[in-house]
């Protein structure tokens, strides 16, 4: 009954190659986010949708393009990956604009070779 | 200039004694969230704790409180009664934004916590 689920866990690979992380919440939240988590653990926002429309796109390069197919997914394709965007992903959840806290998915170490 | 400021990277408490956290904000909206996370080694987010910003009580959850200083714009977090589990970093985080799906979290930079035996 995982509320915030993100696979992989753990993603090795090499300099510029494509990659996929996928999330799913099954909180019934209408809004989901991309979080990136530098080698320092500073947390900053990178994407948000609110019912399958992105709303929030920070200043990320377009090699990093989100996905939603439904309101319960939320996925991040990386394409020609480099050594800097080595860092924790996460993936997160909230209902708006009713409030309540933001709920996190467990994080993907990516690591690029 | 940084929203959210967490003046301490690290810090030690004995167990079972209470400790605070500091945290202060900065934004020019009336209306605003802000929350505590905890991030233990293994590396998941662990939402504590929130407060908003009309609410007139401090808000409480179990051994963990929120002490809100709205004039100040401090949201100080106060572990009471410490335990080895609580040996984590700590994230304070404020939300703003107006319009459905742009309240993101703008986070501290976190204050390590080690409750030493």
């Amino acid at each position: 009954d995982t509320a915030v689920s993100q696979t992989p866990k753990y993603l090795v690979t090499q300099m510029g190659n494509d990659k996929s992380i996928k999330c799913e919440q099954n909180l019934g939240h209408d809004t989901m986010y991309w979080y990136k988590q530098d080698s320092k653990k500073f947390l900053k926002i990178m994407f948000s949708y609110n019912n399958k429309e992105l709303i929030i796109n920070e200043t990320v390069p377009n090699r990093f393009s989100p996905k939603s197919p439904d309101k319960a997914h939320l996925n991040l394709h990386i394409n020609s990956l480099e050594l800097g965007d080595s860092a924790v992903y996460f993936c997160a959840s909230s209902q708006e604009p009713a409030g309540g806290p933001t709920f996190f998915g467990p994080g993907t170490r990516l690591t690029v070779l | 200039a940084q929203k959210i400021t967490q003046t301490q990277p690290g810090m030690f408490v004995q167990e079972k004694e209470a400790v605070t956290l500091d945290c202060t904000y900065d934004t020019s909206d009336q209306s605003y969230g802000l929350f505590w996370y905890k991030q233990p080694s293994s590396g998941e987010m662990i939402f504590l704790i929130y407060q908003g910003s009309y609410d007139e009580q401090n808000a409480t959850e179990g051994r963990y409180s929120l002490n809100f200083q709205k004039a100040r714009k401090s949201a100080n977090l106060v572990i009471s009664a410490s335990q080895l589990g609580d040996s984590a970093m700590y994230f304070c985080a404020m939300r703003e934004g107006r319009r459905a799906g742009s309240y993101q979290l703008t986070f501290g930079k976190g204050t390590k916590l080690s409750v030493i035996p």
